[in-house]
């Protein structure tokens, strides 16, 4: 059973980039689109983009090229970057695993709090 | 860029009632609407696919219905257990987008 586990630093200072990895394991990383989704407190969700094993990737035009997906075939990883952060930013970052349609692989979460 | 909007926003029900959530696309998106239920503090979870598949391990009392711009989301006979937040989402065209979220509650 394929499983997903985000990582990342948790905390943030305003105008700094951060930097997110997805591992993937108990599967192949090939076959999903991968993906990343936020969620601020309290609201919806927000798709942050995309990236296919072959490198290709498409994201959001709300995150105006903030954003950077990234792929690790090797490591079974795949990687976000998204720059000049804002208190906007903060939220739970999800990874995500799309395939046929929907988002049918999901990681736990990890919470990202952009603070001086 | 295509927008849902859902509605309710919020719903409280009682146990055995029958809830319908609605989910309303900006433009034709055919069948590619897609059903997540999310529990507090966990990962949203797919319970319906493509307006009206059913997915393995959901219960039954779980459907949708709709085409083209309207969709619904219906749960037969709730049960406490399917409290939570549900979103659309729609893959007809990118960027995919989701509704903003109805909130069932018991």
């Amino acid at each position: 059973q394929v499983q997903l586990q985000e990582s990342g630093p948790g905390l943030v200072k305003p105008s700094e980039t951060l930097s997110l990895t997805c591992t993937v394991s108990g599967g192949s990383i090939s076959t999903y689109y991968w993906t990343w989704i936020r969620q601020a407190a309290g609201k919806g969700l927000e798709w942050i983009g995309h990236i296919y094993t072959s490198g290709s990737t498409f994201y959001n035009p709300s995150l105006k090229s903030r954003a950077t997906l990234s792929i690790d075939t090797s490591k079974n990883q795949f990687s976000l970057k998204l720059t000049s952060l804002t208190a906007a930013d903060t939220a739970v970052y999800f990874c995500a695993g799309f395939f046929l349609g929907s988002f049918d692989l999901w990681g736990p979460g990890t919470l990202l709090t952009v603070s001086s | 860029e295509i927008v849902l909007t859902q509605s309710p926003d919020f719903q409280s029900v009682t146990p055995k009632e029958k809830v319908t959530i609605t989910c309303r696309a900006s433009q034709s998106i055919g069948s590619s609407l897609h059903w997540y239920q999310q529990k507090p503090d966990q990962p949203p979870k797919v319970i319906i696919k493509y307006a009206s598949q059913s997915i393995s391990g959901v219960p039954s009392r779980f459907s949708g219905s709709g085409s083209g711009t309207d969709f619904t989301l219906t749960i037969n006979s709730l049960e406490a257990e399917d409290a939570a937040a549900y979103y659309c989402h729609q893959s007809s065209s990118l960027p995919w987008t989701f509704g903003q979220g109805t909130k069932v509650e018991i």
